[in-house]
């Protein structure tokens, strides 16, 4: 079974400010890890993904995420928050030893608070 | 590049209703997955379908079901509808042969059960 822990239900940071929205990872095999963002009332947003090679993988409007396999984390970074930020954020995990078979399992969300 | 497509986009129905949710996937793309996303929580795993085929399922009742059509299009069918059943229902396609699994999502169909 693989699944996905967003351990804050909330995250705010000051504009300008980094951020750091976490995630914890468990699989059997190697993972593909992803992030998503979700603005409200629409559906989610590719960011990044995980595959394999260098561990800092760089996404979408400046996002950023470490893949650490002796901790199973991936977690979101950004140096420098915007309010347009502000929105619902989705760790994301697919077993790549599923085969043919893609499902990809979600976290319960951080919701980013920027403060102006 | 037509991405992902939803119908409807809001609906209300009443208990023990039947509904039917639509989805195009992104063009190219041969897999389709359906999510439950209720309110506050994280999307939820309800069925793929690939060459027409249901090939994996999530926790849900029998009450779901779906179809995949030869232009890869999809529907999901939810049967005798219950309060908790209300949620956004999400559609996101892939390509099987792409490896990763990206998935690429539609805007959603909310379903509110009275």
């Amino acid at each position: 079974a693989q699944s996905v822990a967003q351990p804050e239900d909330q995250v705010n940071v000051a504009e300008g400010n980094p951020l750091t929205v976490k995630c914890t990872y468990s699989v059997s095999g190697n993972p593909y890890l992803f992030w998503y963002v979700q603005y409200p009332n629409r559906g989610l947003q590719f960011l990044l993904k995980y595959i394999t090679g260098d561990n800092l993988v760089k996404g979408s409007y400046g996002f950023e995420a470490e893949f650490n396999k002796s901790q199973t984390s991936f977690h979101l970074k950004k140096p420098s928050a915007l309010v347009s930020d502000s929105a619902l954020y989705f760790c994301a995990v697919r077993d790549i030893t599923s085969g043919g078979y893609q499902k990809v399992t979600f976290g319960t969300g951080t919701k980013l608070q920027v403060i102006p | 590049d037509a991405g992902v497509t939803q119908s409807p986009t809001h609906l209300i129905k009443t208990r023990g209703q039947q509904v039917t949710l639509r989805c195009s996937p992104k063009s190219g793309h041969d897999t389709v997955s359906w999510y439950q996303q209720a309110l506050g929580q994280g999307p939820q795993f309800i069925f793929q379908y690939y060459e027409e085929e249901e090939r994996q399922r999530g926790n849900f009742p029998d009450r779901f079901s779906g179809h995949q059509f030869p232009n890869y299009s999809s529907e999901l069918n939810v049967n005798a509808l219950l309060l908790g059943d209300s949620a956004l229902y999400l559609c996101a396609s892939s390509l099987a042969g792409s490896g990763t699994g990206e998935l690429f999502f539609g805007e959603g169909s909310r379903l509110t059960v009275l």
